[in-house]
């Protein structure tokens, strides 16, 4: 079965500190997609990311950049340079493509918390 | 870019009563939707995955007599809670996506509440 895993509950980094979200998954599909949202207070998620098992390339846009590593089933967030508004709860996310019509599970979630 | 309307935002209903929560792709034909509930500080949980004209597939521990689901067309997925109990009270956010292979899209979510 598919599952989500991030370790870290919350974080809490001063302003420009650079930050890394780890996310952990397990899955025994061999194409699969992983995706990380942003959910701020209002609680809307917001898109950020999505990789195909295929893609093992890194990622950057703008401040934010995505490890992912097959070989530790690992997708790991890293934002650089945070920022007060970059606060949010962050979750990583996994679908297989052809389990179940393709449901998305998420992880625990990590809060982050940038001050100023 | 795809859109997802889900209504209403925020309810307040009595204990007892059912409410139903609407879940549309505007400018899309949503071949699956997805409904989760999200507790505070806690993730989203998916309840139940539905594809248009079919029953939808509930997770494990969820009961489809209370929370019933309804994608009658290939834009509209309906939630209705039934019977609801404060414990109920929660964060519902639906999604929805064209098909495999595709990504997902969020409604805004409903915020429930139950006195």
């Amino acid at each position: 079965a598919q599952k989500v895993t991030q370790a870290q509950t919350e974080i809490s980094v001063v302003e420009k500190e650079d930050v890394t979200l780890d996310c952990v998954y397990e899955t025994r599909d061999t194409t699969y997609y992983l995706f990380w949202y942003k959910q701020p207070p209002s609680g809307e998620l917001v898109f950020l990311i999505r990789r195909n098992s295929f893609d093992e390339q890194n990622e950057i846009s703008g401040r934010y950049s995505w490890n992912f590593q097959k070989s530790t089933s690992s997708f790991n967030f890293t934002i650089t340079a945070s920022q007060v508004v970059d606060s949010a709860v962050y979750f990583c996310a996994l679908s297989e493509y052809g389990n179940q019509g393709g449901k998305l599970i998420f992880g625990q979630g990590t809060e982050l918390s940038v001050k100023p | 870019g795809a859109v997802v309307s889900q209504h209403p935002s925020r309810v307040i209903c009595k204990s007892g009563t059912s409410v139903k929560i609407e879940c549309r792709s505007l400018d899309f034909q949503a071949t699956t939707m997805f409904w989760y509930r999200q507790f505070p500080k806690q993730s989203l949980m998916l309840m139940a995955t539905s594809n248009e004209g079919s029953k939808a597939t509930y997770e494990q521990g969820v009961e489809k007599d209370k929370f019933l689901i309804n994608h009658a067309s290939l834009t509209l997925s309906t939630l209705t809670v039934t019977s609801a109990h404060p414990e109920d009270s929660s964060f519902y956010i639906c999604s929805a996506r064209r098909g495999q292979g595709y990504g997902y899209t969020f409604g805004s979510g409903t915020r429930l509440t139950v006195v």
